[in-house]
């Protein structure tokens, strides 16, 4: 079965310091991949998404990530992290084969930014 | 464009009561799904829908009853409610014919309660 994996519920990071939250899939083909983000209260906000061609996707807010198909996983990063970037980050698949499309999510890591 | 919209925002129930959730959007878009995010749990689809008058279930549809009579509407039935079902429910939706429209658009959430 198709699976999105999340491995840190939480990360902790001081602001300025870099992040990476990472994200891995297991499917035969190589999905659609999307990064979203969900503020205390909100719903969720598309970060950035990957189909096809570079493998390095920028998004808003300064994140951006890569695809490596040979790791099955797609790392979200930002050079420095900003307090207002605290918040719920989840990834998401979409095989596109077979007509359907409907979204995998992983479960989400929580980012906390300390001052 | 007010893009995803929920009603209600916030709703207690008592056990055995019912109510329905409304989803609205104004894309014109074809697919349209319904969430609910407990703590740790990550988002989890109840049921979606692909088009017009068609629905179908996700992973957790117990206890859940959906209909799409509009296509631009999208509604979630709770027949007894029970506390199990206390949750954050979000609607969403998407246009999935063209990978590039691939990414699914929230609402802001209704906060269920079930005493």
């Amino acid at each position: 079965a198709q699976s999105v994996t999340q491995p840190d519920i939480h990360i902790t990071v001081s602001e300025g310091a870099s992040l990476e939250l990472r994200c891995n899939y297991s499917y035969g083909a190589t999905p659609y991949l999307f990064w979203y983000v969900q503020s205390p209260g909100q719903g969720l906000q598309l970060l950035l998404k990957y189909f096809s061609g570079d493998t390095l996707v920028q998004g808003i807010k300064g994140f951006e990530a890569e695809f490596k198909r040979s790791q099955s996983s797609f790392n979200l990063r930002k050079p420095s992290v900003h307090w207002s970037d605290a918040a719920e980050y989840f990834c998401a698949v979409v095989l596109p084969s077979g007509g359907s499309y409907i979204p995998t999510f992983g479960r989400g890591t929580s980012l906390i930014v300390h001052p | 464009n007010a893009g995803v919209t929920q009603t209600p925002k916030f709703r207690v129930l008592k056990t055995g009561q019912s109510m329905t959730l409304l989803c609205a959007q104004d894309m014109n878009h074809e697919y349209m799904y319904w969430y609910r995010q407990d703590p740790g749990m990550g988002l989890r689809l109840i049921h979606y829908s692909v088009g017009e008058g068609t629905t179908a279930k996700g992973e957790v549809p117990d206890g859940y009853n959906v209909s799409r009579l509009k296509k631009q509407n999208f509604l979630l039935g709770l027949e007894s409610a029970a506390p199990s079902q206390t949750s954050v429910y979000f609607c969403a939706s998407s246009y999935p014919r063209l990978a590039y429209y691939n990414e699914q658009f929230f609402g802001p959430g209704t906060r269920l309660t079930v005493l």
